[in-house]
């Protein structure tokens, strides 16, 4: 597998609260991605950034921000947490520099209560 | 923007059958298909990809074949084995430039030994 780090990989937190949630990589790609899935939805873009400083949003980006300060670190905010954002959050990376496939971290399993 | 469908949602072999997973994309300009296998909490990994240049490409129990008149690409697996069983995701999109891949919502395979 590639060198995609998440963290943490379990949190639960109370609604309103803000909430970041960590990609680190070590392939040196200029593109990564933040997604969401939920049953039935499949995997729904969030955000994803082309470099450092440079990101745009996804699909379902309502409620969530990131930042890219340095190349290997991707960063997704949720601002204000609520109960609809309880999901599983996957980070990923492109797989090659023709931005062909994707390679994915572990996964963050968050719970808003 | 692309937007994939993937039927079925659901699909339940026996062990040794063969089974077909189908996706149709609307963005004629899309040139690259791949296919993820995501296992019970596990993160979704890359198992096959095809290229529009490319009608049909195997690997072992696998294969995609991809009709670009009728924008639909499928996913095969032959003699299917218990350890087959997981959810499948298919991807449409440009490689290279900024074009973002979109998935499809995910088939649940289960066979049965």
């Amino acid at each position: 597998d590639a060198g995609i780090t998440q963290s943490p990989r379990h949190k639960v937190t109370e609604t309103g609260t803000p909430v970041t949630l960590r990609c680190h990589q070590t392939e040196n790609h200029r593109y990564m991605y933040w997604y969401r899935q939920d049953p039935g939805h499949g995997l729904r873009l969030i955000h994803y950034s082309y470099g450092v400083k440079d990101t745009d949003k996804g699909e379902v980006s309502d409620g969530y921000s990131v930042s890219r300060s340095k190349t290997e670190d991707f960063l997704l905010t949720l601002e204000s947490a609520t109960s609809s954002q309880t999901s599983v959050y996957f980070c990923a990376i492109s797989r090659t520099a023709e931005r062909e496939g994707e390679s994915f971290g572990q996964g963050t399993r968050l719970t808003v209560v | 923007g692309e937007n994939v469908e993937q039927h079925p949602s659901t699909l339940s072999v026996q062990e040794g059958d063969s089974a077909v997973i189908k996706c149709t994309y609307s963005d004629s300009a899309s040139n690259y298909f791949p296919w993820y296998k995501q296992e019970l909490g596990k993160r979704p990994q890359l198992i096959i990809d095809i290229r529009s240049n490319v009608g049909e490409k195997k690997d072992q129990r696998i294969a995609v074949t991809l009709n670009k008149t009728a924008k639909h690409f499928s996913l095969h697996i032959t003699e299917t084995q218990p350890e087959d069983s997981a959810v499948y995701f298919c991807a449409a999109h440009l490689s290279g430039g900024s074009y973002i891949p979109t998935f499809g919502r995910g088939t649940s395979l289960i066979v049965h030994p």
